[in-house]
């Protein structure tokens, strides 16, 4: 079955500080992976996403992931937050059939 | 472009009473779905549909009915609400089923089933 897991259900960190948020996958042929932030009360907006190509994925607002097929895992990285990152962010994989399914997300909170 | 709107923004039911969630999106995307968010469960996949015409079951479909007459629209029936029903809904889009990992969320609907 396709899972996601996501390790950590909260991550608060100090402004300014690096942050990763950790993602893994069960392993399969075809593999398609995505970040995706919820900030409080409104809905999902991609992040970033691996398809295919090149293993590092530079995505919007500084944030990076890199695809590791021998540890299969999608961690999520930054290397200095704001205040303004404080979100709840999803991993997610992608199905050739096209249905998404959502790690149980983490809730990063980034403290001043 | 609107991109994806969602009505209502919030619902509260009682347990027997039926109701639509509507969901439109602008963008004349080819692929709608429908998840609900419950805490500490992520998003899980209640209907979807490929184009007009045709729906598909996802993870947790019981108790929910949809159907897809347009390509903008893609509402959501509560036929009987439960209190297990009370959650997040969001719909989603994409360009076609290909690239459903690009979705486009609406901001969602909260529900309350009493």
């Amino acid at each position: 079955a396709q899972s996601v897991t996501q390790l950590d259900s909260q991550v608060p960190v100090f402004e300014e500080a690096p942050v990763e948020l950790r993602c893994n996958y069960s392993s399969s042929v075809s593999v398609y992976l995505f970040w995706y932030v919820q900030y409080p009360n409104q809905g999902l907006q991609l992040l970033l996403k691996y398809l295919s190509g090149s293993t590092l994925v530079k995505g919007i607002n500084g944030f990076e992931a890199e695809f590791n097929k021998s540890q299969t895992s999608f961690h999520l990285r930054k290397p200095s937050v704001h205040i303004s990152d404080t979100a709840e962010y999803f991993c997610a994989r992608g199905s050739t059939l096209g249905r998404l399914y959502f790690g149980r997300g983490t809730q990063l909170t980034v403290w001043p | 472009n609107a991109g994806v709107t969602q009505t209502p923004k919030f619902q509260v039911l009682k347990t027997g009473q039926s109701m639509t969630l509507q969901c439109a999106q602008d963008m004349n995307h080819e692929y709608m779905s429908w998840y609900r968010q419950d805490p500490g469960m992520g998003l899980r996949l209640i209907h979807y549909s490929v184009g007009a015409g045709i729906t598909d079951q996802g993870e947790v479909p019981n108790g929910y009915n949809v159907s897809r007459s347009t390509t903008e629209d893609f509402p959501l029936r509560l036929l009987s609400a439960a209190p297990s029903q009370t959650s997040v809904y969001f719909c989603a889009s994409s360009y076609s089923q290909g690239m459903a990992g690009e979705q486009f969320f609406g901001p969602g609907t909260r529900l309350t089933v009493l």
